[in-house]
């Protein structure tokens, strides 16, 4: 079946700047995290949902940053004032449910550029 | 698609041989570990895990090797192939959902 999709794959913007960041999930899967990978870097974690609600925001970086999950499926990463900073590779990833030892499927990331 | 791991450490090995990647992680209290694989323009894949009650587990072509004592995990990889050229994560969990992922190594195969 289909993997984890994001759009857009590359993503390019101004300072200041707002942009959205889609994340669909592999069918079926409760659970929906985000991650934010630096050049050079492993990922880091953002956040992440459990059906429709965020279970744990406590990785992302400032109010700047907020997700949404509204049907517990798609998720959208939305970044407002986007800063130079921001730059790097959003990675989603989905598993079939919580609890220990779940395998987390990624998607291929979108990459963000602030200029 | 973007390179990922510009500045990473890497082991260039040749064809055939077998590579081993080492990782130290950082709290002794995480009791599940995970390799992922991640080549340029896409995201970490699985590769194999690992829990603390455990000090090996192999899969196809692959071992992993956790010594808690030290709080080191290395991933071997037998008979490598150019395929396998990738940067490759070790991660530990942090709760049942999170996981910190160490810095990477890039394994370079040489034909």
């Amino acid at each position: 079946g289909a993997g984890v999709s994001q759009t857009p794959s590359n993503k390019v913007t101004e300072k200041g700047k707002y942009v959205e960041l889609r994340c669909d999930p592999i069918s079926g899967h409760t659970a929906l995290y985000w991650y934010r990978q630096s050049l050079g870097q492993g990922p880091e974690f953002l956040i992440y949902f459990q059906g429709t609600g965020a279970a744990d925001d406590s990785g992302l970086p400032n109010d700047r940053f907020f997700a949404v999950r509204p049907e517990g499926s798609v998720s959208t990463l939305k970044i407002q004032r986007t800063e130079r900073g921001d730059s790097a590779v959003y990675l989603c990833a989905s598993s079939f449910k919580t609890g220990d030892y779940n395998e987390q499927f990624f998607g291929p990331g979108t990459r963000l550029t602030v200029l | 698609g973007e390179s990922v791991g510009l500045h990473l450490p890497t082991l260039s090995v040749q064809e055939g041989d077998n590579s081993i990647i080492n990782c130290a992680y950082s709290n002794s209290a995480s009791d599940y570990f995970i390799w992922y694989k991640q080549e340029s323009g896409k995201g970490p894949q699985f590769i194999i895990d690992i829990r603390s009650n455990m000090d090996k587990r192999q899969g196809q072509r692959v071992t992993v090797l956790l010594n808690k004592t030290v709080k080191h995990l290395s991933l071997q990889i037998a008979a490598t192939q150019p395929g396998d050229s990738a940067v490759y994560f070790c991660a530990e969990n942090a709760g049942t959902y999170k996981y910190i992922f160490g810095t990477g190594t890039r394994l370079k195969v040489l034909a």
